[in-house]
């Protein structure tokens, strides 16, 4: 089967500029998360989607991070405007069962903010 | 929440066994374990439900000790592809569906 798709696969933006990444997860899989990970850390939870509705976004700077999941396939994440302390690698990933089962993950965005 | 594994950072050569423990304060209902190669994604190893089962395939098999809210990894015969970061995630019985990573170690398989 297809795996988790992202892109970009890099961005460099500068401080107080926007910039969208993309995910479309494996097909079937209705839970979708969103994770940041920066250098050197383990992945943190920024949202989680179960199909086109948010289950837990207590963790996304809302001032500056925004998400949406539209017909609970693709979907986006927006950082408006970015700071430099935002650099770190975005990882989509998906299940196909919350809580029983393995989560598969995209190769990421790395984002490096100037 | 964070979960917290040792060691940090382990070096072996290649044959030799290594453990890796993953310590929560919260009450589990599951354990996953992930392996990340440098500037990849992290890959599914296993998921250990609450029951204190143990797991494995090939030479990689790990425990969930429910009672100490605790998980080890057990990488034995180690090989050269085993190198890469190991990430515990850990989801809690309180019903929120987040699975928190630990701090990762750093397994490195020499020659």
């Amino acid at each position: 089967e297809a795996g988790v798709a992202q892109s970009p696969r890099y961005k460099i933006i500068e401080k107080r500029q926007s910039v969208a990444f993309w995910c479309n997860p494996i097909s079937g899989h209705a839970t979708l998360y969103w994770y940041q990970q920066i250098l050197g850390q383990g992945p943190k939870l920024l949202i989680q989607f179960q199909n086109n509705g948010v289950v837990d976004d207590s963790q996304l700077p809302k001032d500056r991070f925004s998400a949406e999941r539209l017909k609970g396939v693709d979907s986006t994440l927006k950082i408006q405007p970015a700071k430099l302390e935002d650099s770190a690698v975005y990882l989509c990933a998906s299940t196909e069962n919350r809580g029983a089962a393995g989560y598969t993950f995209g190769s990421g965005t790395r984002l490096t903010v100037v | 929440q964070q979960p917290v594994q040792s060691p940090q950072a382990v070096i072996l050569r290649e044959g030799e066994d290594a453990v890796i423990n993953c310590s929560s304060s919260k009450a589990l209902y599951s354990v996953h374990w992930y392996r990340q190669k440098h500037g990849e994604a992290p890959i599914f190893l296993m998921i250990l439900l609450k029951g204190g089962e143990q797991k494995g395939h090939d030479k990689i098999s790990a425990s969930f000790n429910e009672k100490k809210q605790q998980s080890s990894l057990y990488l034995t015969a180690s090989q050269l592809s085993y190198s890469g970061t190991y990430f515990c995630g850990t989801l809690d019985q309180t019903g929120a569906n987040n699975l928190f990573f630990g701090t990762g170690t750093r397994l490195t398989v020499i020659p």
